[in-house]
């Protein structure tokens, strides 16, 4: 079965700091990853997403996020965070291929704290 | 573009009654919609996916009979919690897709059972 871990659950950082959240996915076959983010009062919305082609994916908001297959990563990063940054954010696969039914399965969360 | 809509956005209802919350698809047609179950402080755990005109899927672990979901148009879906307990306080999510690997998020429901 998938699953999905992000090692850092709360994060706080000072404006101007780069960020990288982690996230490793379980999955044998083709997988397609996404960042989500969930500020706070609002709904989730897709930072970024990669299905194939170049492993290092850009995002809106000068997010970015690569995909190492060996290590089944997909970090999220951002050289410099702004206090607006400041939310919930979300890693989540779904089967890639044949097989995509588009089922999204989860990580934990990350809450990320930036200070003015 | 692809703005979902949920309704209500809270609701607090009595121990053994039914609730029923909305999704709808405001500016395009979802063939698929999917209802997701958040706890505090962590994450979206999936409940069902929906299509369009058929029965839902339930993932496993999640009572069909108390989580009625309906689909009835490309632009609805309805979620029923019937015969309500506390332990099914959460914050309900559904999603909204018309391809496979695009889903557009609701603002969630918060559900109360006194």
């Amino acid at each position: 079965a998938q699953s999905v871990s992000q090692h850092n659950h709360h994060v706080i950082l000072s404006e101007a700091a780069s960020l990288e959240l982690g996230c490793n996915y379980s999955y044998g076959g083709t997988v397609n990853l996404f960042w989500y983010v969930q500020y706070p009062g609002q709904h989730l919305q897709l930072l970024l997403k990669y299905f194939s082609g170049d492993p290092l994916v850009k995002g809106i908001k000068g997010f970015e996020a690569e995909f190492i297959k060996s290590k089944f990563s997909f970090n999220l990063r951002k050289p410099s965070v702004q206090w607006s940054d400041t939310a919930e954010y979300f890693c989540a696969v779904s089967s890639g291929g044949s097989s995509n039914t588009g089922k999204l399965i989860f990580g934990q969360g990350t809450t990320l704290q930036v200070k003015p | 573009g692809a703005v979902v809509s949920q309704h209500p956005s809270w609701v607090i209802c009595k121990s053994g009654t039914s609730v029923k919350i909305e999704c709808r698809s405001l500016d395009f047609q979802a063939t698929t919609m999917f209802w997701y179950r958040q706890f505090p402080k962590q994450s979206l755990m999936l409940m069902a996916t929906s299509n369009e005109g058929s029965k839902a899927t339930y993932e496993q672990g999640v009572e069909k009979d108390k989580f009625l979901i309906n689909h009835a148009s490309l632009t609805l879906s309805t979620l029923t919690v019937t015969s309500a307990h506390p332990e099914d306080s959460s914050f309900y999510i559904c999603s909204a897709s018309f391809q496979p690997n695009e889903q557009f998020f609701g603002p969630g429901t918060r559900l109360t059972v006194l």
